[in-house]
């Protein structure tokens, strides 16, 4: 039962535009969602969260949106630079449980 | 945030053999977690570890195949026992987050690339 859902593996965006990553989820008892970005040979690293009491947060260049009636989840970068290609992956942490549920991620690829 | 060493960063093992992985972290923390990451796969979790407790496993792991031990605050092992090639896999250890992440925002290892023979 996969309970958070990212379902483009890819996605390529040209230099300067908007890169919009989608994730979607099933469990309404997730009470944190986070976005973490990966790059080969290393380990996730945490990009930005946002609360299930909230519907937006934005921390620079990076905006996550959160649609609790939907159950879906955006990340937005903009504008898009070379290094943020990368795999990006969507997780939630269930209400009361020190633990995340990951997607099976979206490969970002910026085109110069 | 953490900074987490692990070791080793990869390894190819034969079937049947076990393969021992060593997280070490630069600060005292309580809580570690080790995930998998399977080809193609979404990570996930496979034990927490606590100092001076028994790890907590999720369902469909077993302490027989993934033995963790947790000696101190800043140190935990993974022992991925009679392997197959199945057990592939990117091992990763994580703390849980900081004042700057959020109580969430997790800090990972580099990883393990672990292949099966």
């Amino acid at each position: 039962d996969q309970q958070v859902k990212q379902n483009s593996p890819s996605l390529s965006v040209q230099e300067g535009r908007i890169s919009i990553l989608n994730c979607d989820y099933t469990n309404s008892m997730f009470d944190y969602f986070l976005w973490y970005k990966k790059y080969p040979a290393e380990g996730p690293t945490f990009l930005i969260s946002i609360s299930s009491i909230k519907d937006k947060n934005e921390d620079g260049r990076f905006t996550v949106f959160l649609n609790k009636s939907a159950k879906h989840l955006s990340l937005h970068i903009v504008p898009s630079q070379p290094g943020d290609s990368a795999v990006y992956f969507c997780a939630a942490s269930p209400q009361g449980a020190q633990k995340l549920v990951f997607g099976q991620g979206t490969r970002l690829t910026i085109n110069p | 945030s953490a900074v987490i060493s692990q070791k080793p960063s990869r390894d190819i093992c034969q079937r049947g053999t076990s393969l021992t992985i060593q997280c070490q972290v630069d600060s005292q923390v309580t809580m570690m977690f080790w995930y998998r990451q399977q080809p193609g796969q979404s990570l996930t979790l496979i034990a927490t570890a606590n100092q001076g407790s028994e790890a907590t496993y999720e369902s469909g792991f077993v302490i027989d195949k993934f033995p963790i031990s947790r000696p101190n605050l800043t140190f935990s092992t993974l022992t991925v026992s009679n392997m197959s090639p199945e057990d592939s896999s990117i091992y990763l250890c994580s703390v849980a987050g900081t004042e700057t992440n959020g109580p969430y925002g997790y800090t990972f290892g580099s990883g393990t690339r672990l292949t099966v023979v």
